[in-house]
């Protein structure tokens, strides 16, 4: 069974709009990372953050990290038509087995012009 | 500064035939790990390697194994090929814990 699992599953917005996909966890993790890649090419890491931060920033995208509720949100803030992609939230468990990344299915955003 | 390099970028083959996958990690990544990404589905871990050892392993068969050189670059080999099998295969790299995974562009394995 997967680790995280995106939502939601596809997501269709106009260019200037903001976007916002979640990730849902079922266990203890050590960090999360989120990724983005087109058409089928190789991933580009966005942002990872840590089991003890809530907020990070990286430009247009801001990531919150909630471990109570087993959760992250990925917000990506006045969206180009270049942000077209899949994007993936993937959970690095305990440290014992760091770099284990497990993903979920993806968010497919397609972001018109 | 060269990222992950992946090679080869395609690759045809048939069923029961063997396979070899090459992966160059960043310049400065000890830890290389392999995924394989069926279409429309997100990334499975299969191995990592860190000192030329397999660190850990995900649920993939035996018909699955690897290498890393000294250099730090890695292989994966796959036997007995299946249908299956026809995927993206991804190659990440990374400096050590609590740090993000660099990928390469994957190779494109597909089985006839």
């Amino acid at each position: 069974s997967q680790q995280g699992e995106e939502d939601p599953q596809a997501l269709s917005i106009q260019e200037g709009e903001n976007a916002t996909m979640n990730c849902s966890y079922k266990t203890s993790i050590n960090n999360l990372q989120w990724y983005r890649q087109n058409s089928g090419r190789g991933l580009v890491h966005l942002i990872l953050i840590r089991s003890n931060e809530r907020e990070k920033h990286s430009g247009r995208l801001r990531v919150t990290l909630d471990t109570s509720k087993k959760s992250s949100s990925l917000l990506i803030t006045a969206s180009r038509a270049a942000d077209t992609a899949s994007y993936f939230c993937a959970t690095d468990l305990t440290t014992d087995s760091w770099g284990k990344l497990q993903f979920g299915a993806g968010t497919q955003v397609v972001v018109t012009p | 500064d060269a990222g992950v390099t992946q090679s080869p970028t395609h690759l045809i083959k048939t069923r029961g035939q063997q396979v070899t996958l090459r992966c160059s990690p960043k310049s400065g990544h000890d830890t290389v790990s392999w995924y394989q990404q069926a279409l429309g589905q997100g990334p499975q871990f299969i191995f990592q390697y860190y000192e030329e050892e397999e660190r850990q392993r995900g649920n993939f068969p035996d018909r699955f194994s690897g290498h890393q050189f000294p250099n730090y670059s890695s292989e994966l080999n796959v036997n007995a090929l299946l249908l299956g099998d026809s995927a993206l295969y991804l190659c990440a790299s990374s400096p050590g814990e609590n740090q993000p995974q660099h990928f390469g562009d994957g190779t494109r394995l597909s089985i006839l």
